[in-house]
């Protein structure tokens, strides 16, 4: 079954503004990840916060984690075009990352 | 996008062709993986090679066959593909230190492929 699952599907803001993608999750985590994806493209590491930690910072990236609600949050301030693409979380399940459908995030000048 | 590439970029192929798909990481990394992403649907993890053997196989259709030379390459080998095969098919590397999916995995930027 689907480990991560972010919300909203999709998001659009003017730039300057801040956007929050929530990600919601099934089962226990050692971390968990947010990654990037330009349409049509690979995938871009952004950030991993184990499950020992509740905020991490970089750039004008903010993720938190709550393991008691299951669920973190990524948050972009001051919002650029360049920013336009879609967000994962990614949980691991196994060998491997299980990622959700993802946020959509259309910033606009 | 330089640490794991793909070769080609786009692939257009008949249900009756085959083709391969590769995938060369330059990052050391010792483990390697192959993903499915269609539209509207979340990344789907096809493989998954640790020091160039198979650990995970997600029930993934015999028309797909991968292949792990050596830690830095990773193809697949495709055959007798049908429509809905169409996707991007995405390449990962990761350096597991024995904790699976603790570690970054790093993408290539994918193999667009339509089946006709």
């Amino acid at each position: 079954s689907q480990q991560g699952e972010e919300d909203p599907q999709a998001l659009s803001i003017q730039e300057g503004e801040n956007a929050t993608m929530n990600c919601s999750y099934k089962t226990s985590i050692n971390n968990l990840q947010w990654y990037r994806q330009n349409s049509g493209r690979g995938l871009v590491h952004l950030i991993l916060i184990r499950s020992n930690e509740r905020e991490k910072h970089s750039g004008r990236l903010r993720v938190t984690l709550d393991t008691s609600k299951k669920s973190s949050s990524l948050l972009i301030t001051a919002s650029r075009a360049a920013d336009t693409a879609s967000y994962f979380c990614a949980t691991q399940a196994g060998t491997a990352l299980i990622f959700g459908k993802g946020t959509t995030l259309s910033v606009s000048s | 996008e330089t640490g794991v590439t793909q070769t080609p970029r786009h692939l257009v192929m008949g249900m009756t062709n085959k083709k391969s798909l590769k995938c060369e990481q330059h990052l050391g990394h010792n483990a390697m993986y192959w993903y499915k992403q269609s539209a509207k649907k979340p990344l789907e993890l096809m493989f998954v090679y640790s020091l160039e053997e198979r650990v995970e196989n997600n029930s993934v259709p015999s028309r797909f066959s991968p292949e792990c030379p050596n830690s830095s390459h990773l193809f697949l080998h495709l055959h007798t593909l049908q429509p809905e095969d169409s996707a991007l098919y995405l390449c990962a590397s990761s350096q597991e230190s024995g904790g699976w999916g603790t570690d970054t995995q790093y993408f290539g930027p994918g193999t667009r492929l339509t089946v006709l």
